[in-house]
C-alpha cells in the first residue's frame, strides 16, 4: 500500500506555544488530506479536510484560527496547533489520498501540553 | 443516534477461534465500508474495505455488508494472540477523496 509519514510521532510543549504537524505522502501525490484527532479511549474525529492549494474545509466545533491546515504541494499538509492549552493534548493522525478507493494513514503524532 | 455504532466490548476469544465484529451506521447513501485495526497506542491500520453487498474475503478475514439493513460485520477466522486490538469500522459517503466516520471501536482479546 501506499506510504504517508508523519513527523514528529510525539511531542511535548508547554501551554501558550505552537506545534506543527508535517504530513507528507512518500509515493504518491495526495489530491485530499484529512486530519482527525482521538482522544483516550475514544474513536477519531475528523478535523479537517484539505485540498491541495485551497482552503481547508473544518469540521462543525472546530477552531480554524487554533488548527491552521496547510497543504501547499500534493506530498505535503501541514497542521499547527496554535497557543496549545491542556485540552489539546490527544493523539492527531493524518490520512492521504490520491484518488484511490482506500485512504492511508500516518504513523500518528501525540501531542502532550504541559 | 451516532452514525456509526459498535459494540464496545471487551470481546474475548479463545485462540483458533472465529472472532465477529458488527457495525451498523445510520447514514443510508453511504457507499463505502472499511475496517481498521489499531494497536494501543499507533494509528490504525487498513484491513478490509468493501463497497457492495455480499462477502469479501482476505485470508483470515471476511467483511459481510448488507445495504439494506445498514449492517457491516468482520469475521476473523483461526484467531491469534496478534489480532488482539480495537477494530474500528468506518463508512464514507463515496468512493475515494470522502471523509470518514469512524465508530468507536470494538476492542477484542484472543485468550490464548
Amino acid at each position: 500500500g501506499a506510504v504517508v509519514s508523519q513527523h514528529p510521532s510525539w511531542v511535548i510543549c508547554k501551554s501558550g506555544t505552537s506545534v506543527k504537524i508535517e504530513c507528507r505522502s512518500l509515493d504518491f501525490q495526495a489530491t485530499t488530506m484529512f486530519w482527525y484527532r482521538q482522544f483516550p479511549k475514544q474513536s477519531l474525529m475528523l478535523m479537517a479536510t484539505s485540498n491541495e492549494g485551497s482552503k481547508a474545509t473544518y469540521e462543525q466545533g472546530v477552531e480554524k484560527d487554533k488548527f491552521l491546515i496547510n497543504h501547499a504541494s500534493l506530498t505535503l499538509s501541514t497542521l499547527t496547533v496554535t497557543s496549545a492549552h491542556p485540552e489539546d493534548s490527544s493523539f492527531y493522525i493524518c490520512s492521504a489520498n490520491g484518488g484511490q478507493t482506500e485512504a492511508f494513514f500516518g504513523q500518528g503524532t501525540r501531542l502532550t501540553v504541559v | 443516534q451516532k452514525e456509526v455504532e459498535q459494540n464496545s466490548g471487551p470481546l474475548s476469544v479463545p485462540e483458533g477461534a472465529i472472532a465477529s465484529l458488527n457495525c451498523t451506521y445510520s447514514d443510508r447513501v453511504s457507499q463505502s465500508f472499511f475496517w481498521y485495526r489499531q494497536y494501543s497506542g499507533k494509528s490504525p491500520e487498513l484491513i478490509m474495505s468493501i463497497y457492495s453487498n455480499g462477502d469479501k474475503e482476505d485470508g483470515r478475514f471476511t467483511a459481510q455488508l448488507n445495504k439494506a439493513s445498514q449492517y457491516v460485520s468482520l469475521l476473523i477466522r483461526d484467531s491469534q494472540p496478534s489480532d488482539s486490538a480495537t477494530y474500528l469500522c468506518a463508512v464514507s459517503r463515496r468512493f475515494g477523496n470522502e471523509k470518514l466516520t469512524f465508530g468507536t471501536g470494538t476492542r477484542l482479546t484472543i485468550i490464548p
